[in-house]
């Protein structure tokens, strides 16, 4: 069965400090891949995704993540943390060609002006 | 406007109670979801569908039921078999593409049982 690991639970940053949060899954055939954001009382929004091709991919507001299949990882990453990207971020992964979409605990980012 | 429309958004339910949950999308998605949030262990599928009149368990499908007789529609129902109902409950669809499938969240609805 799939899982997803997302090691940082809780992370603290400064405003224009570099973010980094880990993301691993165990499915050994092809996946696609997703980190979602949830906003303080809003709803899951997708970040970015990875289907296939570059490994690198680049999303909205900055965010990019990059898919490195030997270590089964898909961290995600910004150069410079804003304040208003105080949210939650879920990983989450789809075995290719099935219909179910696993999600890792979720890492509550804070930002500090 | 399209979208996935979850109602009602906030719920209040005496133990022993079952409560039906509605969810309609209006983007002509073929599969729909419904996930449970809890703090600390992220989202857990509880059902999915992926046609119409057909419908799959999920991780944690015990004390809950849903149907699917249209295509826009995906109901839940949390009985009073489900220990633990007081959560936040969140709908989604998503469309088959032979390049992978994207899913897309309803805004949730929050369930308390007291």
């Amino acid at each position: 069965a799939q899982s997803v690991s997302q090691h940082n639970h809780h992370v603290i940053l400064s405003e224009a400090a570099s973010l980094e949060l880990g993301c691993n899954y165990s499915y050994g055939g092809t996946v696609n891949l997703f980190w979602y954001v949830q906003y303080p009382g809003q709803h899951l929004q997708l970040l970015l995704k990875y289907f296939s091709g570059d490994p690198l991919v680049k999303g909205i507001k900055g965010f990019e993540a990059e898919f490195i299949k030997s270590k089964f990882s898909f961290n995600l990453r910004k150069p410079s943390v804003q304040w208003s990207d105080t949210a939650e971020y879920f990983c989450a992964v789809m075995a290719y060609n099935t219909d179910q979409l696993i999600f890792g605990t979720g890492t509550r980012l804070q930002v500090f002006p | 406007d399209g979208g996935i429309t979850q109602s009602p958004k906030y719920l209040f339910r005496k133990e022993g109670q079952n409560v039906t949950l509605s969810c309609e999308q209006n983007l002509n998605h073929d599969a729909m979801y419904w996930y449970r949030q809890d703090p600390g262990q992220g989202l857990r599928l509880i059902y999915y569908s992926q046609i119409v009149n057909d419908f799959q368990k999920g991780d944690i499908a015990e004390g809950y039921s849903v149907s699917r007789e249209k295509k826009e529609s995906f109901p839940l129902t949390v009985t009073s078999a489900q220990k633990n109902p007081t959560a936040f409950y969140l709908c989604a669809s998503s469309k088959f593409q032979t390049s992978g499938n994207t899913i897309y969240f309803g805004e949730g609805s929050w369930l308390t049982v007291v």
